[in-house]
């Protein structure tokens, strides 16, 4: 699977958006990009995925670059409650790697008040 | 939907001791689940990727016979830790794949919330 490069850490206000950057720059084409997202002490939570094109749903939007190198996740409105860690995350469904997840450091993501 | 449970959530027990863990798909038919370890302060790790009725897969460096895994139905996978020593004591995660009336994304995993194992 292909390597993702997040930056370690990242700081928001409560109330804007916080937009994470991730690159993944030798994404291959059966490749999604999946964002997941870690609170302390807890299993991850799913929170988006796309191919090509541009997702949104309840949580956040994922907007793709069109070569598919790089991604940025948007959290439009972020509260005190999304401080995580947010793991961008490339899988295929092919070959021997079907369906893995291969967590990276991931970014520190703290919203202040 | 997508709910999956871990039980316990928290274990202590003592060296040489065999523990097992418990994850359930609550609402959705799990048919693959696969098991992670997260020790302090690193990224999850995965171990092994189980199919409904068949053997897991473990990853490399990961003692198949020390870590059992069993998926015996399409919503209940169980990681026994045998001989548990304290190297073993970490965060551990499971996470599922599945089908649910067509409604759930097949190539999406859903986690758990995870056990805290403890080897004195």
């Amino acid at each position: 699977d292909a390597k993702t490069t997040q930056p370690p850490s990242m700081d928001c206000a409560e109330g804007r958006a916080a937009n994470l950057p991730c690159n993944h720059s030798t994404i291959s084409g059966n490749e999604y990009v999946y964002w997941y997202r870690q609170i302390h002490s807890q299993g991850p939570q799913y929170i988006i995925h796309g191919l090509k094109n541009n997702e949104t749903n309840e949580m956040a939007s994922l907007i793709i670059t069109e070569d598919r190198k790089s991604s940025t996740l948007i959290l439009p409105h972020a509260t005190l409650r999304d401080t995580a860690v947010y793991y961008c995350i490339v899988s295929s469904f092919g070959g021997t790697s079907y369906g893995k997840l291969t967590f990276g450091q991931g970014t520190i993501l703290t919203v202040h008040p | 939907g997508a709910v999956v449970s871990q039980h316990p959530s928290r274990v202590i027990c003592k060296s040489g001791t065999s523990v097992k863990i418990e994850c359930r798909s609550l609402d959705f038919q799990a048919t693959t689940m696969f098991w992670y370890r997260q020790f302090p302060k690193q990224s999850l790790m995965l171990m092994a990727t189980s199919n409904e009725g068949s053997k897991a897969t473990y990853e490399q460096g990961v003692e198949k016979d020390k870590f059992l895994i069993n998926h015996a139905s399409l919503t209940l996978s169980t990681l026994t830790v045998t001989s548990a020593h304290p190297e073993d004591s970490s965060f551990y995660i499971c996470s599922a794949t599945g089908t649910s009336g067509g409604t759930l994304s097949t190539d999406t995993q859903y986690f758990g919330p995870g056990t805290r194992l403890t080897v004195l």
